[in-house]
């Protein structure tokens, strides 16, 4: 079984960029989600994609958009990057839509993410 | 707001002792509970699920839910060195549109 991967594992980009992160779910999962976690903080629901549409989203600005694809593999992109954007960027998998009862998420290793 | 609190520690328990780690939530609509380990620059990693007023045992690991307080614990008999991490709480409300609510953490330290 596949677990779930992410890429790349480290990034360093300047302020006003753009950057894509991505992400490939565990084999059977259809439901994938994306978290940050700023340091000494847990980790925070961006939003999350079923069958490729957004269907849930945390407190975050229109900057921070997605994609799933057929695959379920997923990207996030996040525009006009701010310094505060720095943070580990988890992405997450699960089977049932709502990634909840019963069914747990299964992180990604992470995306390290600095902005200078 | 969802709020889950736990205490950020670090909380030190000596190699072979009980460590004792209590999270509470403000949402009374929370349906379903999780406790990830994470580990210092890595990800976080499923140890517990719990999802009825009791408690729920594996192995080493207790997890106790007590709805009408709104207070979820995780046990961890015989800690070992390796059991120091940091433990995060996640309650789960249901309805797919708000993901996971996670608390900051507590910090164990497992002293040898």
């Amino acid at each position: 079984e596949t677990g779930v991967t992410q890429s790349p594992t480290h990034l360093i980009k300047t302020r006003g960029q753009q950057v894509t992160l991505r992400c490939s779910s565990q084999s059977g999962h259809n439901t994938v989600s994306w978290y940050q976690q700023a340091l000494g903080q847990g980790p925070q629901f961006i939003f999350q994609y079923y069958r490729e549409e957004e269907n849930g989203r945390g407190n975050f600005p229109p900057r921070f958009s997605g994609l799933q694809f057929p695959n379920y593999s997923s990207e996030l992109n996040v525009n006009a990057l701010e310094l505060d954007d720095s943070a580990l960027y988890l992405c997450a998998s699960s089977s049932a839509r709502t990634g909840g009862y019963g069914s747990p998420l299964h992180f990604g290793n992470g995306t390290r993410l600095t902005v200078t | 707001q969802k709020e889950v609190e736990q205490n950020s520690g670090p909380l030190s328990v000596p190699e072979g002792a009980i460590a004792s780690l209590n999270c509470t939530y403000s949402d009374r609509g929370s349906q379903s509970f999780f406790w990830y380990r994470q580990y210092s620059g890595k990800s976080p990693e499923l140890i517990m699920s719990i999802y009825s007023n009791g408690d729920k045992e594996d192995g080493r690991f207790t997890a106790q839910l007590n709805k009408a307080s709104q207070y979820v614990s995780l046990l961890i008999r015989d800690s070992q060195p390796s059991d120091s991490a940091t433990y995060l709480c996640a309650p789960y409300s249901g309805g797919g549109a708000d993901g996971l609510t996670f608390g900051k953490g507590t910090h164990l330290i497992i002293q040898p």
